[in-house]
């Protein structure tokens, strides 16, 4: 099985701020993979498919990059919407996927 | 819009079984690989199940595999799960998924399974 790590599990940052979670695939994965925000009580939503394409609706402060083995979600500059945990899921071995752990992303 | 509503989520003791059902709207079901996706109490998501189009084909992870069953009614638009065997570890939220090329485009607001004695 595929296992997906993220990093770090959890930090804290300002409105404003850049920040970047990394996800890393113990095999290579190609471009196969999807990045969700969840908020508390909600069902997860997708941002970001094939490693770096926007879903649609969702705000261009949110970009993904990589391929093969390590990935990375950016959010440019955070708005107070933003603060939630974040997954990554490989779906190379579809229809088997698999998820990281996640990334919650607190109010500093 | 898309909505998927999922029902049938309870208290159930170890050892029981319980249904999940999952009613979709406002896309074509029929063209969707559909899953379902849990997430135990303050824990991450871990894939469960997923089923083909036309229900050809199924696949579960290693920890419900003979317990679980997932099935679909594509005239119905409705896509189950039956669970067997229930244990405690087996305690989360059901989330049901659509999924048009791997990725998971659509969520349902996710039904709550307890299972203690």
């Amino acid at each position: 099985a595929i296992r997906m790590t993220q990093s770090p599990s959890s930090f804290s940052a300002s409105t404003g701020d850049r920040v970047t979670i990394t996800c890393r695939a113990s095999q290579g994965i190609s471009s196969y993979l999807a990045w969700y925000q969840q908020k508390p009580g909600k069902a997860p939503k997708l941002l970001i498919y094939a490693a770096s394409t926007l879903q649609s609706g969702v705000p261009s402060r949110f970009s993904g990059s990589g391929s093969g083995t390590d990935f990375t979600l950016t959010i440019s500059c955070l708005q107070s919407e933003d603060f939630a945990t974040y997954y990554c899921q490989q779906y190379y071995s579809y229809p088997k996927c698999s998820f990281g752990q996640g990334t919650k992303l607190e109010i500093k | 819009e898309v909505q998927l509503v999922e029902s049938g989520g309870g208290l159930v003791q170890p050892g029981g079984s319980l249904r999940l059902s999952c009613a979709a709207s406002g896309f074509t079901f029929s063209s969707y690989w559909m899953s379902w996706v849990r997430q135990a109490p303050g824990k991450g998501l871990e894939w469960v199940a997923n089923i083909k189009q036309d229900g050809s084909e199924k696949y579960y992870v290693d920890s419900v595999k003979g317990r679980f069953t997932i099935s679909r009614d594509n005239a119905k638009n409705s896509l189950y799960l039956q669970m067997n065997s229930l244990r405690a570890e087996d305690t989360a939220v059901y989330y049901c998924a659509g999924e048009k090329t791997g990725a998971t485009d659509y969520w349902g607001q996710g039904t709550l399974v307890t299972v203690s004695s």
